[in-house]
């Protein structure tokens, strides 16, 4: 089975500096998919960037991009300049490509100051 | 709006009590699948339903069940609740192609046992 590890419970970053939230998983499969979902105080889930495995360039949305290292099996999130509107909770995301059920981490609580 | 919807959006009931959570999906989306997120447990994966028919089976417990309606509406019923089984049940839809894109979520219903 596979498994989605965030390792860091909360994190802070000054507003305008970068940050990056860590993700490892675990997985016997070769090919499938990565995602970050950001739960604001909102409680809506929504998706900010996902990673196809096949694909050795790292997805980029905007402020936000991420590290991925297939061999290390590592997912971080990068947050450029970031924001006071970016301070919810992160999670982390697996899915295979043969069914479509999604595997979270915890998750992570980033707190943005001003 | 995410295009998922979930009613109702809060409810408060007391132990032993049985009740039924709503979402219908995205316009166009086949698949829902039922979340629950509790402070010490992350999102855990319940059960998802395909056109009707159910596709995989996660945590759920056995005063817990789901089923899916010919117009792919879907409701979750607990029965016999406790307290522990406050939480944030989330429902989220997708079209089930083995695309990349991730779920689109609902905005949740907070259950809150008493």
């Amino acid at each position: 089975a596979q498994t989605v590890t965030q390792s860091q419970p909360e994190m802070s970053v000054q507003e305008a500096e970068t940050v990056t939230l860590s993700c490892t998983y675990d997985t016997s499969e070769s090919d499938y998919y990565l995602f970050w979902y950001k739960q604001p105080p909102s409680r809506q889930m929504i998706l900010v960037i996902r990673q196809e495995a096949y694909k050795q360039q790292n997805a980029t949305e905007n402020r936000f991009s991420v590290n991925f290292q297939k061999a290390a099996k590592s997912f971080s999130l990068k947050i450029s300049d970031s924001q006071l509107g970016d301070a919810a909770m992160y999670f982390c995301a697996y899915r295979s490509v043969y069914n479509s059920k999604l595997t979270f981490g915890k998750g992570i609580t980033l707190s943005v100051r001003p | 709006d995410s295009g998922v919807t979930q009613t109702p959006k809060h409810l408060i009931t007391a132990t032993g009590q049985r009740v039924t959570l709503r979402c219908s999906p995205r316009s166009g989306d086949l698949s829902v699948y039922w979340y629950q997120q509790s402070l010490d447990q992350g999102l855990q994966f319940l059960i998802q339903y395909y056109n009707g028919e159910e596709r995989a089976k996660g945590n759920i417990l056995e005063r817990f069940s789901a089923q899916q309606f010919p117009d792919l509406h879907s409701e979750l019923n607990l029965s016999s609740l406790e307290l522990g089984d406050s939480a944030l049940y989330f429902c989220a839809s997708s079209d089930n192609r083995n695309s990349p894109d991730g779920y689109t979520f609902g905005s949740g219903t907070r259950l809150t046992v008493v």
